[in-house]
C-alpha cells in the first residue's frame, strides 16, 4: 500500500526555468510532510519541510505548497539550475516517516 | 556530512549468511529510522527506534532485526539473506519525531 506516491519517475527541465515536483498522498493523518534530495551514491539530504497547519513554505529558491484537501504536495524550484539534478523524494509523516518512490529531475543546461 | 554514520559502506556476501549493520546518530538525537533502498525503488521504510524503544514498524521481514543501544547506536541484523536483499541501507536520526531526519550515506549490500 503506497501511502505517499511520486507519479513521474522522471522529469527534464532547461535551465531558468521552473521545475515542479509533484507527489499525493492517502493517509489524511500525515500532519508534516517533507522533500528530500539524493545525490548517486549519498544518503538523501533534508531540503524543505511543511507542517499540515500551512500551505505555503518558501526557502529561496524552493517552495513547497500543500492541497490538504486534495491531498496533493508540490515542489517548485525556481530558477532551476543544473546542480538541481538529483532524485527527490517526498515523505509525510505521521508517527514515522514515509517516503515516496521518487522523481529524478535533470535540469538541462 | 550529515552527522550520521553507518558502517560499513560495502558488504558483499553469500546467501544464507547473516550481517550487522550499524549506524551512529547524530549527536544527541534520540530517533533512529531505518530504510532500505533496492534498484530503482523508493526509500521502504524497515523500522524506527525513538529513545531504545521500538516505535514504528514498516514492511520490516523476519529475517531482518534491529535494536537500539543505550549509548543511541542502532543496528541492523539481516539473517538468511537472499538474493533479493541486495540493497543500499540507509539510516537516519531526527531530534524529535516530527521533525527532518538526517540520512548516513547508506551500506551497500550485496549478496552473491
Amino acid at each position: 500500500d503506497q501511502q505517499v506516491k511520486q507519479n513521474s519517475p522522471s522529469l527534464s527541465v532547461q535551465e531558468g526555468r521552473i521545475s515542479i515536483l509533484n507527489c499525493d498522498y492517502t493517509n489524511s493523518m500525515f500532519d508534516y510532510f517533507l522533500w528530500y534530495k539524493k545525490y548517486p551514491a549519498e544518503g538523501p539530504t533534508f531540503l524543505i519541510s511543511i507542517s499540515s497547519i500551512k500551505d505555503k513554505n518558501e526557502d529561496g529558491r524552493f517552495t513547497v505548497f500543500l492541497n490538504k484537501s486534495a491531498k496533493h504536495l508540490s515542489l517548485h524550484i525556481v530558477p532551476s539550475q543544473p546542480g538541481d539534478s538529483a532524485v527527490y523524494f517526498c515523505a509525510a509523516g505521521y508517527q514515522k516517516v514515509t517516503f515516496g518512490t521518487g522523481t529524478k529531475l535533470q535540469v538541462i543546461p | 556530512d550529515s552527522g550520521v554514520t553507518q558502517t560499513p559502506k560495502h558488504l558483499i556476501t553469500a546467501t544464507g549468511q547473516r550481517v550487522t549493520l550499524r549506524c551512529s546518530p547524530r549527536s544527541g538525537d534520540l530517533s533512529v529510522y531505518w530504510y532500505q533502498q533496492s534498484l530503482d525503488q523508493g526509500l521502504q521504510f524497515l523500522i524506527q527506534y525513538y529513545n531504545g524503544e521500538e516505535r514504528a514498524k514498516g514492511n520490516i521481514l523476519e529475517r531482518f532485526s534491529a535494536q537500539q543501544f543505550p549509548d543511541l547506536h542502532s543496528e541492523l541484523n539481516l539473517s538468511s539473506l537472499e538474493l533479493g536483499d541486495s540493497a543500499l541501507y540507509f539510516c537516519a536520526s531526527s531530534g524529535d519525531l516530527n521533525t527532518e531526519a538526517f540520512f548516513g550515506q547508506g551500506t551497500r549490500l550485496t549478496v552473491v
